[in-house]
This record gives C-alpha cells, sequence and structure tokens, in this order.
C-alpha cells in the first residue's frame, strides 16, 4: 500500500480564494482524521470520521472550513474564504480501526498570502 | 482542544545518552501513543500502550504510563544523531458518540549531538 496519499504537497493561494486539500487514506481503514499543524498551536484535530461519518467535528476553527467523506477512500478539507492566519501544514491521517496506531501523510503546506 | 503536554519542549544530549520526555494528560484515555516527527514529513507511530499497561519496550525505545498521575514517559536509550526529530504523546479518548479521537501534544524537539 502506498500510504496516506494528500495533494497538493504545497498550495499558495491569495486571501479570499477556496482551497481545497484533499485525502485517500489506506484502504480497510475506517478512521479518517484531519489535523492543523503550526508552530504557535501545535497539531490541532480538525475533524475525524468514522466510516465515512463525521464523528467530531468541534476542532474546525469556524464556518469558512468544512470537509467531506463521500467514500470510503477519499476526502477534502475545504477552506472558503481562505485568510493568511489559515497558513499551516495540513495532515490527514487514517487508522484500521479505534485503539490503533494512525497512520499520517505527508501533509499539505498552505501558505495564503 | 488538546490533551496531552510534553516536557521538555526541547531537549538536547550528546550521542550515546540517554533522552527521557514525558507527557501529561487530562482525562480518562483508552491508550496513549508516541509518535516521531523528521523536519517537514509526516508524523510516524512507535509505540501504543494501553489503559491497563505500566511499561511497554520497543527495541531502543521503553515507555511508561501511570493512569493514577495522568503521566506518560518515553525514554530513548543510546541515543543517535538520527533520533534528532520532534516526539508528539497522543491520547485515544472515547468521544460522546462512542467513537474513538486521537489529539496530539505539542511536542518535544529531540536534538542528539554527534
Amino acid at each position: 500500500d502506498a500510504g496516506v496519499i494528500q495533494s497538493p504537497r504545497h498550495e499558495v493561494t491569495e486571501m479570499g480564494q477556496e482551497v481545497t486539500l484533499r485525502c485517500k487514506p489506506i484502504s480497510g481503514h475506517n478512521s479518517l482524521f484531519w489535523y492543523r499543524q503550526t508552530m504557535m498551536r501545535g497539531l490541532e484535530l480538525l475533524i475525524y470520521f468514522n466510516n465515512n461519518v463525521p464523528i467530531d467535528d468541534s476542532g474546525m476553527p469556524e464556518d469558512r472550513f468544512s470537509a467531506k467523506m463521500p467514500n470510503a477512500s477519499f476526502s477534502t478539507l475545504k477552506i472558503q474564504p481562505s485568510e493568511p492566519r489559515d497558513s499551516a501544514v495540513y495532515f490527514c491521517a487514517s487508522r484500521r480501526q479505534a485503539n490503533t496506531e494512525a497512520f499520517f501523510g505527508q501533509g499539505t503546506r498552505l501558505t495564503v498570502v | 482542544s488538546q490533551q496531552g503536554e510534553e516536557d521538555p519542549q526541547a531537549l538536547s544530549i550528546q550521542e550515546g545518552e540517554n533522552a527521557t520526555m514525558n507527557c501529561s494528560y487530562k482525562t480518562s484515555i483508552n491508550n496513549l501513543q508516541w509518535y516521531r516527527q523528521n523536519s517537514g514529513r509526516g508524523l510516524v507511530h512507535l509505540i501504543l500502550i494501553r489503559s491497563n499497561e505500566r511499561e511497554k519496550h520497543s527495541g531502543r525505545l521503553r515507555v511508561t504510563l501511570d493512569t493514577s498521575k495522568k503521566s506518560s514517559s518515553l525514554l530513548i536509550t543510546a541515543s543517535r544523531a538520527a533520533d534528532t526529530a520532534s516526539y508528539f504523546c497522543a491520547t485515544d479518548v472515547l468521544s460522546g458518540g462512542g467513537a474513538d479521537g486521537l489529539t496530539f501534544g505539542k511536542g518535544t524537539h529531540l536534538i542528539i549531538q554527534p
């Protein structure tokens, strides 16, 4: 398996634009997590899904952020409109089931100018 | 919100020495996990310790868990330059929906001096 695949690896966009980050979890994994990492706030859990259903989105910063998981092999995190303070590295992770290890993608480095 | 908090924030030691990092958390957990992150890369799982376990070993890694103190420690023995990385603890808790979330601390940045 190729592991968790995220795209794009880098994204530079102008303030106000819509940004879509993509994630392909490992086949057979039923949990998917989205995290945001910054120097100031560390690694924040934004939202996670179990069997494609959002379980807890309390970490989503505000209404500008939305996440979907239309099927077991694909998830998106959308920011609309983007702001400079959204600049961060966004990670997707998946795992087979509860109480097991999570596997991380390489991340998407987002810069909003 | 962040559940775990690592201590120290940064640690610099000589190659060959042992490195100890600590993690404290706030609420009851199912398990606690340690991850490593090299600069510019994703996190990699190191070891998982369940709430009913007190100690676990994996190669040069030793993890302890004290649920009464809500704390864990990660010991890396005989450190190598390649161990230079950030180390994170993550807690697996039960959410209201019955499913589990995995939340991380801010990490300890470990530097091994050759």
